[in-house]
């Protein structure tokens, strides 16, 4: 059973656009939730989080937005650039544990 | 240069050769997670350890040890690999759960 659901696999966004990248959950357990960046052949990288209690964290070109009574949650991307290319990763922690979803592989089209 | 390292970088075994990647953080974290990393099913918890001697199962822990003796390591161990455990595997380290986990670089493991 997935916890955490990233359901497109991929998402193709011309540059200079808006990215917007969806997340939802299952457990309402869950009360932080966090994004991170993954390019070929390295870790992942965090790029943003958001604490259960807020509905939106900005971080310059990044905005996480939070839906606690849909369980979404969006990740936003503007504009979009060449090096926004990578695999997005949603997260969701609740007391110990945090679960990761799928991925969302974003490609930024020139 | 604060870094979470792990050794080897890449490794061919054979089914049944038992096997350890080390995993090493510089940053005085308590929290330290292995996880693989799969086609499809993207990034899926190993094991976690919360403190020196202390660990726990993630989601995905049958055929893995691990072992936390000090704060700064924390070693995944297959006993005896089997192909199923053929992956990409990412140690992390963190403050705590809910705060920024720093990856690793990754160790792509092929049981033959």
């Amino acid at each position: 059973d997935q916890q955490v659901k990233q359901n497109s696999p991929s998402l193709s966004v011309q540059e200079g656009r808006i990215s917007i990248l969806n997340c939802d959950y299952t457990n309402s357990m869950f009360d932080y939730f966090l994004w991170y960046k993954k390019y070929p052949a390295e870790g992942p990288t965090f790029l943003i989080s958001i604490s259960s209690i807020k509905d939106k964290n900005e971080d310059g070109r990044f905005t996480v937005f939070l839906n606690k009574s849909a369980k979404h949650l969006s990740l936003h991307i503007v504009p979009s650039q060449p090096g926004d290319s990578a695999v997005y990763f949603c997260a969701a922690s609740a007391g110990d544990k945090i679960i990761f979803g799928k991925g969302t592989r974003l490609h930024i089209l020139p | 240069e604060a870094q979470v390292t792990q050794n080897p970088r890449y490794l061919i075994t054979v089914t049944g050769k038992k096997l350890t990647v080390t995993c090493s953080q510089n940053m005085n974290h308590e929290y330290m997670s292995w996880y693989r990393q799969d086609p499809g099913l993207g990034l899926r918890q190993i094991y976690y350890s919360m403190n020196v001697e202390v660990t726990d199962k993630g989601d995905v822990p049958e055929g893995y040890k691990v072992s936390r003796k000090e704060k700064r390591n924390f070693p995944l161990i297959l006993e005896s690999p089997s192909p199923n455990q053929t992956s990409l595997y990412f140690c992390a380290s963190s403050t705590g759960i809910s705060d920024t986990q720093y990856f690793g670089p990754g160790t792509r493991l092929t049981v033959l």
